[in-house]
């Protein structure tokens, strides 16, 4: 069974830029999830998708990220502007859709702002 | 104050050691409670899950869960060189249909050395 898939792996770019990520998760999986982990930190849940539908984006910073869903598969995550503390790993993963269920994780997208 | 709170370490041990990893949490909401492994470049990987309070062995990993104390803890027997990694405590209250709506702590880092 192949894993979560996530794109680019790494990406640089300058404040105020533009940047998205990509994920693909485990095929079937209903539940996708977006998180942000900064160095020498746990990761933080950004937004929770079920299918195509938002589940939770109560930590997301909606003035300046977006993240969608639309045919409840892929998912990708944006950010205009980028700012500096933005610098983090960017990690997706997915779970089958049931309360409880383990989430699987990709290997994250390292974002540098300069 | 944190939710989760994690000693950053390092922890460095020799090869064959007993290892003792913890987390002490705050929100009493909390009943799923789980271990990741996060090798350098990696998205985690989940080693042990458990629900409410109690013990739970996985060949060389056994995970406590002391609800009361609000402490969690991951013992690793017979460390090798291999389980050098960050480990991630998570967990989770009352779960949406969805899934789970992980915290994580910060992580500690092992460094097993043979």
């Amino acid at each position: 069974e192949a894993g979560v898939a996530q794109s680019p792996r790494y990406k640089i770019i300058e404040k105020r830029q533009s940047v998205a990520f990509w994920c693909n998760p485990i095929s079937g999986h209903a539940t996708l999830y977006w998180y942000q982990q900064i160095l020498g930190q746990g990761p933080k849940l950004l937004i929770q998708f079920q299918n195509n539908g938002v589940v939770d984006d109560s930590q997301l910073p909606k003035d300046r990220f977006s993240a969608e869903r639309l045919k409840g598969v892929d998912s990708t995550l944006k950010i205009q502007p980028a700012k500096l503390e933005d610098s983090a790993v960017y990690l997706c993963a997915s779970s089958r859709g049931r309360a409880a269920d383990t989430q699987y994780f990709g290997p994250g997208t390292r974002l540098t702002v300069l | 104050q944190k939710e989760v709170e994690q000693d950053p370490g390092p922890l460095s041990v020799p090869e064959g050691a007993i290892v003792s990893l913890n987390c002490t949490y705050s929100n009493s909401a909390f009943q799923y409670f789980m271990w990741y492994r996060q090798y350098s470049r990696k998205g985690p990987e989940l080693l042990m899950y458990t629900y409410s309070s109690g013990n739970k062995e996985d060949g060389r990993f056994t995970a406590q869960v002391d609800k009361s104390s609000k402490y969690i803890s991951l013992f690793i027997r017979d460390s090798q060189p291999s389980d050098s990694a960050t480990y991630l405590c998570a967990m989770s209250g009352m779960n949406n249909n969805a899934g789970n709506m992980l915290t994580f702590g910060g992580g500690t880092r092992l460094m097993v050395k043979p």
